[in-house]
Parts: C-alpha cells; sequence; structure tokens
C-alpha cells in the first residue's frame, strides 16, 4: 500500500519568515496529493491540493510543489502570520481509490 | 458547500457500554465515508472505510466487532464503539468526499472526543 513520509514532525519560525514542510511518497500511481491544516481541538481543512498533472500551485502566501519523478510534494508557506500555527498533514491518495494516505503531520509554531 | 456533521462531538460512557457516533453528510451524497481515530500529537489514522449499502472495509489492526460501522443511506453513516474500555478514549473523525474521478479532497466532521471511565 501507500507510505507518506513527511517532515519536519515539528518546525518553529519567526512571524513573516518562511516555512517549508516536505512529504514523500511510495505508491506511483498516486495522482492526488492535498494538504490540510488542523487547529487544535478542530477538524482537518484543506488548504490546498495539487494533482499529479501539474507541478506547482500557488494561492496567496500558500504554494504547493510536486515531483513526480521523485515521488515527492512540498507545502511552502511565505510570510508567516502566527494564526498560521497549527498542526498541517499532506495526503496522497490514487484514482479511485477513495481513501487517502497521511502523514504524520508537522506541529508548525509561528513566533511573534 | 460539501459539509460533514457529526454528532456527539463528545462523549462520556462507562466501561461495558456502547456508544454511537453520527456521521452526515448535509449537502452532498456520498458512497463512502471513512472513519479515524486520533491520538493525541499524531496522525489521523484510518479505521474503515464505510460503503453505503454493504459492508465496511476495515483496516487491518481493527477490531469489525469492535468497531461497528452502518452506513444505511447516502448522508449517513454509523461508527459504534462496542464494550468500550478505557483504552478506546480518544478522538473519532468521519469525513467524505464529493466523488469525482480525479480526485477530490476529505471533508471532516467536527470529530467526536471519547472517553471511556
Amino acid at each position: 500500500g501507500e507510505n507518506v513520509e513527511q517532515h519536519p514532525s515539528t518546525l518553529s519560525v519567526q512571524e513573516g519568515d518562511s516555512a517549508v514542510i516536505k512529504c514523500t511518497y511510495s505508491d506511483s500511481a498516486s495522482n492526488y496529493f492535498p494538504w490540510y491544516k488542523q487547529e487544535l481541538g478542530k477538524r482537518p481543512q484543506l488548504i490546498i491540493d495539487i494533482r499529479s498533472n501539474v507541478g506547482e500551485k500557488k494561492d496567496q502566501r500558500i504554494a504547493v510543489t510536486l515531483n513526480k519523478t521523485a515521488k515527492h510534494f512540498s507545502l511552502h508557506i511565505t510570510e508567516t502570520q502566527p494564526e498560521d500555527s497549527a498542526v498541517y498533514f499532506c495526503a496522497a491518495s490514487r484514482p479511485g481509490a477513495g481513501k487517502s494516505t497521511f502523514g504524520d503531520g508537522t506541529t508548525l509554531t509561528v513566533k511573534p | 458547500g460539501a459539509v460533514v456533521s457529526q454528532h456527539p462531538s463528545w462523549v462520556i460512557c462507562k466501561s461495558g457500554t456502547s456508544v454511537k457516533i453520527e456521521c452526515r453528510s448535509l449537502d452532498f451524497q456520498a458512497t463512502t465515508m471513512f472513519w479515524y481515530r486520533q491520538f493525541p500529537k499524531q496522525s489521523l489514522m484510518l479505521m474503515a472505510t464505510s460503503n453505503e449499502g454493504s459492508k465496511a472495509t476495515y483496516e487491518q489492526g481493527v477490531e469489525k466487532d469492535k468497531f461497528l460501522i452502518n452506513h444505511a443511506s447516502l448522508t449517513l453513516s454509523t461508527l459504534t464503539v462496542t464494550s468500550a474500555h478505557p483504552e478506546d478514549s480518544s478522538f473519532y473523525i468521519c469525513s467524505a468526499r464529493i466523488e469525482t474521478d480525479i480526485g477530490s479532497p476529505l471533508h471532516f466532521g467536527n470529530g467526536t472526543r471519547l472517553t471511556v471511565t
């Protein structure tokens, strides 16, 4: 089955700095890669996603890059703000499989 | 759109009793729903895939007789934790997606905090 590894497990940055979280996946058939943000005690919510037919996607301060050959994808957050502090999960899924495999999560702390 | 509602948000029960958790897709139909368990500061662990009108698919190591799943309609799946024990205390969260051919995000319920005393 699919295996998703996520690094780092914790990340602390100063407000205004950039944060990068990286994930690798094992199943070359996976074609959908979402990123979720989970605040303490709340549900995970999608912040950005990318499909295998593109290499990069950007939404304001958030961007995701995908390298299909190397089977890794990354989340980039620029100009971080304290409200970006949360746990971020990457995931990967195959077409039609339904279920997603999640990384172990990264706890991001943005210091004001 | 794509709202998933989960109830209750928290429940405390005594050891040996059963607890039912409901997961509803409010504005879309979901033939498949997913049940996760999350321990503090850990990732989402998929327990089972709930399939409307058929048996759920359980992940390896998850006891199907302990975690009963019923998906009787296109908008409702239930998870019943039977004969609960303190080690079953956890955060349970369901999710569903608007099904497409090209991949779509999961929409999560608010989660249920289960405490077994």
